[in-house]
């Protein structure tokens, strides 16, 4: 069976340091690739998707960055965080198929300070 | 830009009660989803619906699609504690990638 990882689940960090939330997917192969940031008692805001190794698209015009340096890894990052990075961000994916139906991780919490 | 709007924005009711939750969205889709989420957790699919369908069922889940409204709903029957969540619509387009678009969510609150 599929299953998603998401790490890590918490994370305190000071204005203008580095971010990297890691994401990967296991038991299947070329997943459509997602990043979500959920915003407290919002809404879920679509950051990135990613249909293939290499391929990234960026919903939203931000510091923050994503790559896929392989199938089933995806990963975000920022070179210097903003107080307003902070929030909830998911990470999903999606059978390449057009149904849309994605299947979650568990999130990572970021807190700037 | 923010596609699906749920209403009502937080819902409380006692156990056995139904539950009803409308979204409302505005361009054309393709299907129409619903996800529920604990309090920080990650999202769960629920029940896809598609554009030609009118209504779905999937145990207490009960799911309408009107696309001449541009809306849907969503009615847990007979609910229980352990339904409270967030629930949230999600549109897709499959002339945008197959992007899942999200609304604000309900918070449903079952009192026992």
């Amino acid at each position: 069976s599929q299953t998603i990882h998401q790490w890590p689940a918490t994370l305190v960090q000071p204005v203008g340091s580095p971010l990297s939330l890691e994401c990967t997917v296991e038991g299947t192969s070329n997943p459509n690739l997602y990043w979500y940031r959920q915003a407290a008692g919002r809404g879920l805001q679509l950051l990135f998707y990613s249909v293939g190794i290499g391929q990234i698209s960026s919903e939203v015009p931000q510091n923050l960055s994503a790559s896929r340096p392989q199938d089933r890894q995806f990963i975000l990052s920022s070179k210097k965080l903003l107080l307003s990075d902070s929030g909830f961000y998911l990470c999903a994916w999606s059978p390449s198929t057009r149904t849309g139906e994605l299947f979650f991780g568990e999130g990572s919490r970021l807190t700037v300070l | 830009s923010q596609q699906g709007e749920e209403d009502p924005q937080a819902l409380s009711i006692q156990e056995g009660e139904n539950a009803t939750m409308n979204c409302s969205y505005k361009t054309s889709i393709n299907n129409l989803q619903w996800y529920r989420q604990n309090s920080g957790r990650g999202l769960v699919h629920l029940i896809l619906i598609r554009s030609n369908e009118r209504e779905k069922h999937s145990g207490r889940l009960r799911v309408t699609l009107d696309t001449s409204k541009k809306s849907s709903s969503l009615l847990i029957t007979a609910s229980r504690a352990a339904d409270t969540a967030s629930y949230f619509c999600a549109t897709v387009r499959y002339n945008q990638g197959g992007k899942l678009i999200f609304g604000q969510g309900t918070e449903l609150s079952v009192k026992p």
